[in-house]
């Protein structure tokens, strides 16, 4: 069974600070992996997704995940926050076989002035 | 524009009155699903669809009905609504293939007294 943890609800940094946010998955076999983005009153948007294609992962607004099989992480990274960044963000794995998505319990990501 | 819709974004409603969410999506997608988000417990899949007149619970299914008739929607049914259905509701949709993205609608608030 697929699962994926997310250390970590709440994350504050400072504007300029690197943001660090923390995904580890379990899967049985190789995973498609995910960073979901939800801004207040709104969907969730994809970020980037890990698809074996490369290790290192860029997505959209700056933000980059590198995949570490032998850690089994997937953590989401950009080096200098924003105020626009504040939102909550979610890991979520699948597998080939099927479409689903499991999602982790999310990261509420505060930035600060 | 590419996109998921849902109505109506905001319902509140008594215990046992039936209601139906509806979706929509006009990006041909073959795979629809429904999640519902909780504080502390990320989205989790009620029911999903592979295709048309095929659908299949997900890890929270008791309480909801869905049906895919046509392609484009997939609307998600409650014949008794209960308080502990209150939560934030998404449909998403995608093609088909392990790796593809869902696509998110913009969420129905509901909450049932």
């Amino acid at each position: 069974a697929q699962s994926v943890t997310q250390l970590g609800s709440h994350v504050s940094v400072s504007e300029g600070a690197l943001v660090l946010l923390r995904c580890n998955y379990s899967s049985s076999v190789p995973p498609y992996l995910f960073w979901y983005v939800q801004y207040p009153n709104q969907g969730l948007q994809l970020l980037l997704k890990y698809t074996s294609a490369a290790t290192l992962v860029k997505g959209i607004n700056g933000f980059e995940a590198e995949f570490k099989k032998s850690e089994t992480s997937f953590h989401l990274t950009k080096p200098s926050a924003h105020m626009s960044d504040a939102a909550e963000y979610f890991c979520a794995v699948s597998t080939g076989n099927t479409d689903k998505l499991i999602f982790g319990t999310g990261t509420r990501l505060q930035v600060f002035p | 524009e590419a996109q998921v819709t849902q109505n109506p974004r905001y319902l509140i409603t008594v215990t046992g009155k039936k209601l139906t969410v509806t979706c929509s999506q006009n990006m041909n997608h073959e795979y629809m699903s429904w999640y519902r988000q909780d504080p502390g417990l990320g989205l989790r899949q009620i029911y999903y669809s592979m295709n048309v007149e095929v659908t299949d619970k997900g890890d929270v299914p008791e309480g909801y009905k869905v049906s895919r008739k046509e392609k484009r929607n997939f609307p998600l049914i409650l014949e008794s609504p209960s308080p502990n259905q209150t939560s934030l509701y998404f449909c998403a949709s995608s093609s088909t293939g392990g790796a593809r993205e869902q696509y998110f609608g913009p969420g129905t608030r509901l909450t049932v007294t």
